[in-house]
């Protein structure tokens, strides 16, 4: 079955710091890769995706590129800031058709200090 | 647009009480998804439904059941609440087109906090 595996958290960083939050997936056929975040309080919203091998996705300020050889899709963002303390969770589809459900890897907490 | 609002957003049962929560959505999206987030295990999938008057079971649906008896609100019932869905839940949808999801952004709600003494 489908599954993703995310670094255990929780992380805290400098203000500025560089972040890498590590995502690998075991998936059937041809995923589709998603970075979701979850504000305090607040539901799940998209950060970005992927949805073939090598594809680049990218929004405010981070990134993460599908590496379909090493199975990861790992998300980094060169100088955070405080206001992205979060949740980040990746995820995918398996990309069949008629297939939509998201598989979660467990979340990630990120704690940046001023 | 308000997105995809869900009521209530806490709620405090004793075991074997009844429940539903209602989420709605008015971005006319065909899919609708309750999850639930518990610490450790991040979002699980408990039933959708790919429109209007369907409905399929997730990866956890036991103890729950759902409709979709409007495109535009998904209820999840709870028969009788046990301890184990003590849990935070959440709402999503998606757009479609000619049927299929693949691929497309869902859109949360901001989530129920339910506790089951």
């Amino acid at each position: 079955g489908n599954s993703v595996t995310q670094m255990e958290g929780p992380v805290t960083l400098s203000e500025e710091a560089f972040l890498t939050i590590n995502c690998t997936y075991t998936a059937t056929g041809y995923p589709s890769l998603f970075w979701y975040v979850q504000y305090p309080g607040e539901g799940l919203q998209l950060l970005l995706k992927a949805t073939k091998a090598d594809d680049k996705g990218s929004n405010k300020g981070f990134e993460a590129t599908y590496r379909k050889e090493t199975t990861s899709f790992h998300l980094e963002k060169g100088s955070v800031q405080v206001s992205d303390s979060a949740v980040y969770f990746c995820a995918l589809t398996d990309g069949s058709f008629g297939n939509e459900k998201l598989t979660f890897g467990t979340g990630t907490r990120l704690t940046i200090i001023p | 647009n308000a997105g995809v609002t869900q009521t209530p957003k806490f709620r405090v049962l004793k075991t074997g009480q009844s429940m539903t929560l209602l989420c709605a959505q008015d971005m006319n999206h065909e899919y609708m998804y309750w999850y639930r987030q518990d610490p450790g295990m991040g979002l699980r999938l408990i039933h959708y439904s790919v429109g209007e008057g369907t409905t399929a079971k997730g990866e956890v649906p036991d103890g729950y059941n759902v409709s979709r008896l409007k495109k535009q609100n998904f209820l999840l019932g709870l028969e009788s609440a046990a301890p184990s869905q003590t849990s935070v839940y959440f709402c999503a949808s998606s757009y479609s087109f000619k049927g299929l999801a693949l691929n497309n952004e869902q859109f949360f709600g901001p989530g129920t906090r339910l506790t089951v003494l």
